[in-house]
């Protein structure tokens, strides 16, 4: 299967700082999905990417589609208690015939109030 | 909007144990994902569907079998429970190809005793 390798694995960082995860494939994607999950619930949706170098904002939160299309970032600015949970990237690669995802292994964000 | 319903939320089996995590969407959407989740691993593709009649394996589709007998269903069936397929279980509706999202359920927790 396709890899993803996302960093950090966990932050622990004050209310108000700003957040910067990345995610990296081994092959060339078409599409980067960021998603949220909290406690016992199912990732959601936060961000989209469609085009190499695509930068797209939500909030607080950024991402960019990487100029070599086998990366991406997030970052997340000002930082809030609930902004805690497990973030992951996932990709669709360019090859793929079966429109599927493949996801990063996660990072675990804890805001300190 | 209901999106994507899993049953069950819970469930414990004991080894050699079958049963049918049920999977079902109302966005009319060809493509479906079943995914496992355990710690520290991300998300793990394990079949999938392109349509009504069609599915294949992901990358770790040992130990399981689906079916995709209409748009709106995907059960995953597992045939003998065994204690390493604890883990919790997702299922994904993904729009259409070029430029897709992938909208998750809330998930099944299975514990296999």
């Amino acid at each position: 299967g396709q890899q993803l390798n996302q960093s950090p694995q966990s932050m622990f960082i004050q209310e108000g700082e700003d957040v910067s995860m990345n995610c990296t494939s081994s092959s060339i994607f078409n599409t980067w999905l960021w998603y949220k999950q909290e406690p016992g619930e199912g990732p959601v949706l936060l961000i989209a990417l469609y085009k190499a170098g695509e930068l797209t904002s939500n909030g607080r939160l950024t991402a960019q589609f990487g100029i070599t299309r086998k990366d991406s970032f997030l970052n997340i600015s000002a930082s809030i208690p609930s902004d805690v949970g497990i973030y992951f990237c996932a990709g669709q690669p360019l090859l793929d015939t079966g429109n599927q995802f493949y996801f990063g292994t996660g990072t675990s964000l804890t805001v300190i109030p | 909007n209901a999106g994507v319903t899993q049953t069950p939320k819970f469930q414990v089996l004991k080894t050699g144990q079958s049963m049918t995590l049920q999977c079902a969407q109302d966005m009319n959407h060809e493509y479906m994902s079943w995914y496992r989740q355990d710690p520290g691993m991300g998300l793990r593709l394990i079949h999938y569907s392109v349509g009504a009649g069609i599915t294949d394996q992901g990358e770790v589709p040992n130990g399981y079998n689906v079916s995709r007998s209409t748009t709106e269903d995907f059960p995953l069936r597992l045939l003998s429970a065994a204690p390493s397929q604890t883990s919790v279980y997702f299922c994904a509706s993904i729009t259409p190809w070029g430029g897709g999202e992938a909208f998750f359920g809330q998930g099944t927790r299975l514990t296999v005793v």
